[in-house]
C-alpha cells in the first residue's frame, strides 16, 4: 500500500496569516497518463469530509481561491492564503493512483 | 446535484454482520462515469478506504486486504442504491462509516452524511 504521511499534525493559526500543510507519498502518484492521484479534503467539525482540491492543484467546485494544492511526484503541499475561522477543521491528502486509496493521517487546524 | 443518504444500525454486536446501505439521488448505481466506495474513520480519527463498486460493462468490486475476508459491497439497481456488509465484526470495527462518490481523477466529490457504529454486547 502506498504510504502517505503529513506534517504537521497539529495547526495553530492566526486568522489572516497564511498556512501550509506539507504531503509526501511513499512513491510517485504520477500516472502515465499525466495526472498526478493526489487529492486533499477538509472536516470540518461535525461535518463529512469534502474535496478541496483534486490532481494536485485543481480547486474543486466551489472552494475558494485562497486554497491552493501544489506539487509533484511524492512531495506535495496545501496553502491557505489568509486563515478565515471557517477555515478550522482536519486537512487531509489522499492517493488514488492505485486501490486502496490511502489517507494520510490529518493536520488539525485550529484558530489562536 | 448527487446526494448520498445513509441507513443502517447504529450498535452492532460482537462476531455478528455490520449492514449498511447508501441511497442515491441525482445519479445512476450504474453509471459508467462513477465509482461508489465505503470509507472508514475510527475513533482515533484516521480514514480508511474499505472498498467500492462500480460499473463498466459489469459490475466491479474492489476490497482493502485488511477487509476483503469479510466484506461485500452490493449494488442494487432496481432502489438506485449500494450496501456494505461485514461480517464477523468486532470492537475494531467502531467507526463512523461513510459512503462516498467518486473517480481516481475527480477525488471523492459527494460524501454520505456519515453513521457511526459501534460494536458492543
Amino acid at each position: 500500500d502506498i504510504v502517505m504521511t503529513q506534517s504537521p499534525l497539529s495547526l495553530p493559526v492566526t486568522p489572516g496569516e497564511p498556512a501550509s500543510i506539507s504531503c509526501r507519498s511513499s512513491q510517485s502518484l504520477l500516472h502515465s497518463n499525466g495526472n498526478t492521484y493526489l487529492h486533499w479534503y477538509l472536516q470540518k467539525p461535525g461535518q463529512s469530509p469534502q474535496l478541496l482540491i483534486y490532481l494536485a492543484s485543481n480547486r474543486a467546485s466551489g472552494v475558494p481561491d485562497r486554497f491552493s494544492g501544489s506539487g509533484s511526484g511524492t512531495d506535495f503541499t496545501l496553502k491557505i492564503n489568509k486563515v478565515e475561522a471557517e477555515d478550522v477543521g482536519v486537512y487531509s491528502c489522499m492517493q488514488a493512483l492505485q486501490t486502496p486509496h490511502t489517507f494520510g493521517q490529518g493536520t488539525k487546524l485550529e484558530i489562536k | 446535484q448527487v446526494q448520498l443518504q445513509q441507513s443502517g444500525p447504529g450498535l452492532v454486536k460482537p462476531s455478528q454482520t455490520l449492514s449498511l446501505t447508501c441511497a442515491i439521488s441525482g445519479d445512476s448505481v450504474s453509471s459508467n462515469n462513477a465509482a461508489w466506495s465505503w470509507i472508514r474513520q475510527s475513533p482515533s480519527g484516521g480514514l480508511e478506504w474499505l472498498g467500492r463498486t462500480y460499473y463498466r460493462s459489469k459490475w466491479n468490486n474492489d476490497y482493502a486486504v485488511s477487509v476483503k475476508s469479510r466484506m461485500t459491497i452490493n449494488a442494487d439497481t432496481s432502489k438506485n442504491q449500494f450496501s456494505l456488509q461485514l461480517n464477523s465484526v468486532t470492537p475494531e470495527d467502531t467507526a463512523v462509516y461513510y459512503c462516498a462518490e467518486g473517480v481516481a481523477a475527480r477525488g471523492y466529490d459527494h460524501w454520505g452524511q456519515g453513521t457511526l457504529v459501534t460494536v458492543s454486547s
